[in-house]
């Protein structure tokens, strides 16, 4: 079976860094993804993990570590434009994406 | 590119009525997804092809729904009779598949109202 757990709500500060948890079980891994979904809009690609270890990119970054099923996603220097859902997705056998619930951020003035 | 296009962005419809979604992938892209997104049951994968073939269609809620891709550039998502708990936003979704970091990149999606 397959099943990805994420928190529901986060609510942080402008400025501040936010982490993004995200824990999975399933049967077949070939990749974690982070996407962004801005109210009535597309998800939009954020961030990739295959390998354990930290991603860069920006302001955004992104850990996996595949023995503990587990990833985050941490944004910094935190902007109200960052208010939005956060979905991990896990790459499943390279053929289709199982998403999680996603995690609905709000960045607070 | 013009990346994934959807059409309609909205429809409304009453109950019972057939509707029919479309769908442009990326070109270049093989691999094609339907998903539906409700705020209770979040984002869920309905059906995907890949090399315009059906591969796995176990997310397709019944049998009043049924999905086509005649062909690389082009898929639909048919309900048919539609009933009010199918009101959601149905997004299509392609990559290049076979390849390391393969993306999905979706489209603007359509806002189903069915009354």
């Amino acid at each position: 079976g397959q099943n990805i757990d994420q928190p529901t709500e986060m609510t942080a500060t402008e400025g501040a860094i936010v982490q993004i948890n995200c824990t999975y079980q399933t049967s077949g891994f070939n990749g974690l993804f982070w996407y962004q979904q801005h109210a009535g809009e597309a998800p939009t690609f954020l961030s990739y993990n295959v390998l354990d270890g930290l991603e860069e990119k920006g302001r955004f970054s992104s850990f996996l570590s595949r023995s503990k099923g587990y990833s985050y996603l941490l944004l910094k220097e935190l902007q109200m434009k960052d208010s939005a859902s956060y979905l991990c997705a896990v790459d499943n056998y390279g053929q289709n994406f199982v998403f999680g619930p996603g995690t609905r951020l709000s960045v607070l003035p | 590119d013009a990346g994934v296009i959807q059409s309609p962005r909205h429809e409304v419809t009453e109950m019972g009525q057939e509707v029919t979604l479309r769908c442009k992938p990326i070109s270049g892209h093989n691999s094609l997804f339907w998903y539906r997104q409700t705020m209770m049951r979040g984002l869920e994968l309905l059906i995907y092809f890949n090399n315009n073939v059906p591969i796995d269609d176990s997310g397709m809620p019944e049998d009043r729904f049924s999905a086509k891709m005649p062909n690389a550039s082009f898929s639909t998502l048919k309900i048919q009779p539609s009933e009010p708990r199918d009101s959601a936003v149905y997004f299509c979704a392609s990559r290049v598949g076979g390849i390391p970091k393969n993306i999905q990149y979706f489209g603007a999606g359509t806002r189903l109202s069915v009354l």
